[in-house]
């Protein structure tokens, strides 16, 4: 079975850091990979997927995640944190054609931004 | 245009009581999903209907019971609620049935007392 780990429950930078989160996935094969943000009291959007291709995605607001295929890992960076991007943040698998049809989501990285 | 909507926002309840929440989407999509969102932040999925075909049906206790009247519309109606059913409650859609790029509504905060 499909499985997302976000090791990290909260992570805590100052306004303008470098931000990196982490994800690790366990799948049968190469999955289809997301990252979703939750805002207080909304719902959840999407940040960037991987489908295939360049292992180097880009996504809204200046996100961006790398896939490795040697460390199962999509990890999300933003080389410049702004107070609004305090958030939770949730990792995703997804399935190609034929494969498992339930998509399961990491339990979430909640970040919280210092001025 | 908003593009999956639920009501309502905000549900407080009875124990024992019956609800219904509503969803509906205007993207076309063929796929339609709830989910439960607990007090940590964990995001389990409950079903998931592709052209009002359920396909997916996650253990979820039998007084839960969705519909799908159409594509467009998924809606969650819960039997004799329990304390344990307060949660918020989001749906979503995507194109595929295997999850890929789900697009989420604002979610439906339920508290039963």
């Amino acid at each position: 079975a499909q499985s997302v780990t976000q090791p990290d429950i909260h992570i805590t930078v100052s306004e303008g850091a470098s931000l990196e989160l982490r994800c690790n996935y366990s799948y049968g094969a190469t999955p289809y990979l997301f990252w979703y943000v939750q805002s207080p009291g909304q719902g959840l959007q999407l940040l960037l997927k991987y489908f295939s291709g360049d292992t180097l995605v880009q996504g809204i607001k200046g996100f961006e995640a790398e896939f490795k295929r040697s460390q199962s890992s999509f990890n999300l960076r933003k080389p410049s944190v702004h107070w609004s991007d305090a958030a939770e943040y949730f990792c995703a698998v997804g399935a190609r054609p034929g494969g498992s049809y339930i998509p399961t989501f990491g339990r979430g990285t909640s970040l919280i931004v210092h001025p | 245009d908003t593009a999956v909507s639920q009501t309502p926002k905000y549900l407080v309840t009875q124990m024992g009581n019956d609800k219904s929440i509503k969803c509906e989407q205007n993207l076309g999509h063929d796929t339609m999903y709830w989910y439960k969102q607990d007090s940590k932040k964990f995001l389990k999925i409950m079903f998931s209907y592709n052209n009002k075909e359920l396909i997916i049906n996650e253990t979820v206790p039998n007084r839960f019971s969705p519909k799908s009247p159409d594509k467009a519309h998924l809606n969650l109606h819960i039997n004799s609620l329990e304390l344990g059913d307060s949660a918020v409650y989001f749906c979503a859609s995507s194109q595929d049935p295997a999850g890929n790029e789900q697009y989420f509504g604002p979610g439906t905060r339920l508290t039963v007392t």
